[in-house]
C-alpha cells in the first residue's frame, strides 16, 4: 500500500526564516511527486511535479527536491503570504486511475 | 478564464437527504475525481472518471454515487447510506496520459442539520 508521511505537522517561522518541509513516501514504483499548496476554506494549488530521483524545481522562494525515498519543499526567506498547508502527494506506475495518495500536510505559519 | 467550478460552496444535508454536488471544467480534460477532506487525515478518493460514461470506485465510495454524462461535468450525489456526510469535498480534472497534474476546483463543504 502506498503511504506518504509529511512532517512537522505544523512549523512557525519569523519572516526570512529559512526551513524545510518533508515528506517521505513508500510506492511500488513511482510515477511522479506532487506538492500542492492549501489556503484555510480553499481547493489545492499546484506548486509542482517531480519524477525523478535528483530532479529539483524552484519558484520564487520555494525550491523541491526528490531523493528515492523522500521529498524536501524549502523555504528560502518566507513572507507571511507563505503560510498556508503544504501538501504532498505520490503517483505509483501500477493500478489505475491516475490515483493521488496524499500526505496530512505541513501547517505553515510566517510571522513579521 | 479556464478552470473548474465546485457548487454550492457549503450544502446542508438533513437526515435521510440525498445532495448533490456539482463540479464542471473547462480545461478540456479527460479524467476528473472527487475527494474528500476530513481533519488530521489526507485527501482520499472517493470516485473518478478517466472518459465519458465510464467511472470507477475509489478508496472510500460507500455511500457515493457518481454520473458522467458530459466531459465538463462530474457531479457527485451523497446519499443518505453516508453515515459521516461532514467534510470539505473536492474535484479535481487532468488529462488522462498518466503522469498529468491533478488541478483543483475550489470547494463544497457539507454540513449535516
Amino acid at each position: 500500500e502506498d503511504q506518504v508521511t509529511q512532517s512537522p505537522e505544523a512549523l512557525r517561522l519569523q519572516e526570512g526564516e529559512s526551513s524545510s518541509l518533508n515528506c517521505s513516501y513508500t510506492v511500488s514504483g513511482l510515477r511522479g511527486l506532487f506538492w500542492y499548496r492549501q489556503d484555510p476554506g480553499k481547493g489545492p494549488e499546484f506548486l509542482f511535479t517531480l519524477y525523478s530521483a535528483g530532479e529539483e524545481k524552484e519558484k520564487e522562494r520555494l525550491k523541491a527536491t526528490l531523493t528515492k525515498k523522500e521529498s524536501f519543499l524549502h523555504i528560502t526567506a518566507p513572507k507571511p503570504e507563505d503560510s498556508a498547508t503544504y501538501l504532498c502527494a505520490v503517483q505509483a506506475r501500477t493500478g489505475g486511475g491516475n490515483k493521488l495518495t496524499f500526505g496530512t500536510g505541513t501547517q505553515l505559519k510566517v510571522e513579521l | 478564464d479556464g478552470g473548474i467550478t465546485q457548487s454550492p460552496k457549503y450544502l446542508f444535508r438533513k437526515e435521510g437527504q440525498n445532495v448533490t454536488l456539482s463540479c464542471e471544467q473547462n480545461l478540456n480534460h479527460d479524467a476528473m475525481y472527487w475527494y474528500r477532506q476530513d481533519p488530521g487525515q489526507g485527501l482520499r478518493l472517493i470516485y473518478y472518471s478517466q472518459i465519458v460514461n465510464d467511472f470507477q470506485k475509489g478508496d472510500i465510495a460507500e455511500g457515493y454515487s457518481v454520473s458522467r454524462e458530459k466531459k465538463e461535468s462530474f457531479p457527485l450525489t451523497v446519499t443518505s447510506a453516508q453515515k459521516n456526510p461532514t467534510a470539505f469535498y473536492l474535484c479535481a480534472s487532468s488529462f488522462n496520459r498518466g503522469w498529468e497534474t491533478q488541478y483543483f476546483g475550489p470547494g463544497t463543504r457539507l454540513l449535516v442539520l
